[in-house]
């Protein structure tokens, strides 16, 4: 199975900060790396796909890069509504698997 | 809009069996490979079940293989999670979700999630 090790397990940080997520692969899964955002209570939201693409409707703060084991998720200015715990994920090869989560605070 | 809905869940005691459902509406069903990932209480989300657009395919994660069965039926827009032998560590939040790229079981996201539906396995 794939491990996804998420770094920090938690942020705290202020409106207006730039906070960078970082997530590795145990094994190489190229570009088969998703990024969602879950608040407290809800299902969980996907923001980016295949590592660095937008999804619709996901404003253009958040930024994903990376490939092979190394990816990373960026805020570049962080708002009141993006406190939230998010989660990398692996699509490669099954099981998928998930990362432990980073949970953004204030 | 495109939008998916789950039942079935609630108390069961260890070793009972539950049948999750999930209605799906707002897009062409049968072209989606669907997944079923869970929450435990206070933790994070771990895949557990995954069907092609056929139901041809089917793949799980170790700790429920022969005790969990995914499903769907392509008429009804519903894919089901038939869960037996059921202990206190499946206990949580379980979504249904849809696989965001056509035709695809494996190499794409998570697009669409349900609101979730609770499992408590509890004496």
């Amino acid at each position: 199975d794939i491990q996804m090790t998420q770094s920090p397990s938690s942020v705290a940080a202020s409106v207006g900060d730039r906070v960078t997520i970082t997530c590795r692969a145990s094994q190489d899964i190229t570009s088969w790396l998703a990024w969602y955002q879950q608040k407290p209570g809800k299902a969980p939201k996907l923001l980016i796909y295949t590592a660095s693409s937008l999804q619709s409707g996901v404003p253009s703060r958040f930024s994903g890069s990376g490939s092979g084991t190394d990816f990373t998720l960026t805020i570049s200015s962080l708002q009141p509504e993006d406190f939230a715990t998010y989660y990398c994920q692996q699509a490669n090869s099954f099981p998928l698997t998930f990362g432990g989560g980073t949970k953004v605070e204030i | 809009e495109v939008q998916l809905v789950e039942s079935g869940g609630g108390l069961v005691q260890p070793g009972g069996s539950l049948r999750l459902s999930c209605s799906a509406s707002g897009f062409t069903f049968s072209n989606y490979a669907m997944y079923w990932v869970r929450q435990a209480p206070g933790k994070g989300l771990e895949y557990v079940s995954a069907i092609s657009t056929n139901g041809g395919s089917t793949y799980y994660t170790d700790s429920v293989k022969g005790r969990f069965t995914i499903s769907r039926d392509n008429s009804k827009n519903t894919v089901y999670l038939q869960m037996s032998g059921l202990r206190g560590e499946d206990t949580a939040v379980y979504y249904c979700v849809k696989v965001k790229s056509v035709y695809q079981l494996l190499y794409s996201d998570m697009d669409v999630w349900g609101q979730g539906t609770t499992v408590t396995v509890s004496s």
